[in-house]
């Protein structure tokens, strides 16, 4: 059974504490692996995407990278605006098509 | 521009009501998406449209109902749904279905829906 597993499942840090989140996977067939953070009542918005291991992505305080049995979100001297839940999702296929399974998430705090 | 929008932002509806929540996008996307999200939860696929055609149901109660009037439209009529049903539905649409390697999928705000 495909799984996507997040922790932990709450962080809290204070503004400036660089930390990491993980995203462990168990899939057959990955197409890709995507961050998306999402704010409380709004849509998931697109991070990053890694498709191969030892890809990296950076994006302002944040790094994706992605092995071939996990995916880590380091977050580099984060601020109080990077509170949010930061969702990881698989792209396997299905059928004839393809589909997002998600994590659970990480709630992030950020503390001034 | 990745906007997806949805209507309405906000719906509460009773048990023998009909609604629907409609779904746009202008990028040229052929592939769309409903979602549902509960509560302290992931997002939860419900629908998936490629090129305009029903290509995944996942196992979905027929109250719920989806449409592709078109590429760039997407609807989800409600019928007879139960209070359980409560939660944040959500759209997205990504370029392509199976095979795409960028096949990113972009969300739109959400439509709150209340089932009393």
């Amino acid at each position: 059974e495909d799984q996507v597993t997040q922790s932990p499942e709450a962080l809290r840090l204070q503004e400036g504490e660089s930390s990491s989140l993980n995203c462990s996977y168990t899939v057959s067939g990955l197409r890709g692996l995507f961050w998306y953070r999402q704010d409380p009542g709004k849509g998931p918005e697109f991070l990053f995407t890694l498709y191969s291991a030892g890809e990296e992505k950076e994006k302002e305080r944040l790094k994706a990278t992605l092995t071939k049995k996990e995916s880590f979100l380091h977050i580099t001297a984060p601020k109080p605006e990077d509170s949010a839940t930061y969702l990881c999702a698989v792209l396997i296929p299905q059928g004839g098509s393809e589909k997002l399974v998600f994590g659970k998430g990480t709630k992030l705090t950020v503390n001034p | 521009d990745t906007e997806v929008t949805q209507t309405p932002k906000h719906l509460v509806m009773g048990m023998t009501n009909k609604k629907s929540l409609k779904c746009e996008q202008h990028m040229g996307h052929r592939a769309m998406y409903w979602y549902k999200q509960k509560a302290k939860k992931p997002p939860e696929l419900m629908f998936v449209y490629s090129y305009e055609k029903l290509s995944i149901n996942e196992s979905v109660p027929s109250r719920f109902s989806p449409e592709c009037p078109n590429s760039s439209l997407l609807n989800l009529h409600l019928h007879a749904l139960q209070p359980e049903d409560s939660a944040l539905y959500l759209c997205a649409s990504s370029q392509g279905s199976a095979g795409w390697a960028k096949n990113i999928q972009y969300f739109g705000a959400g439509t709150r829906l209340s089932v009393l």
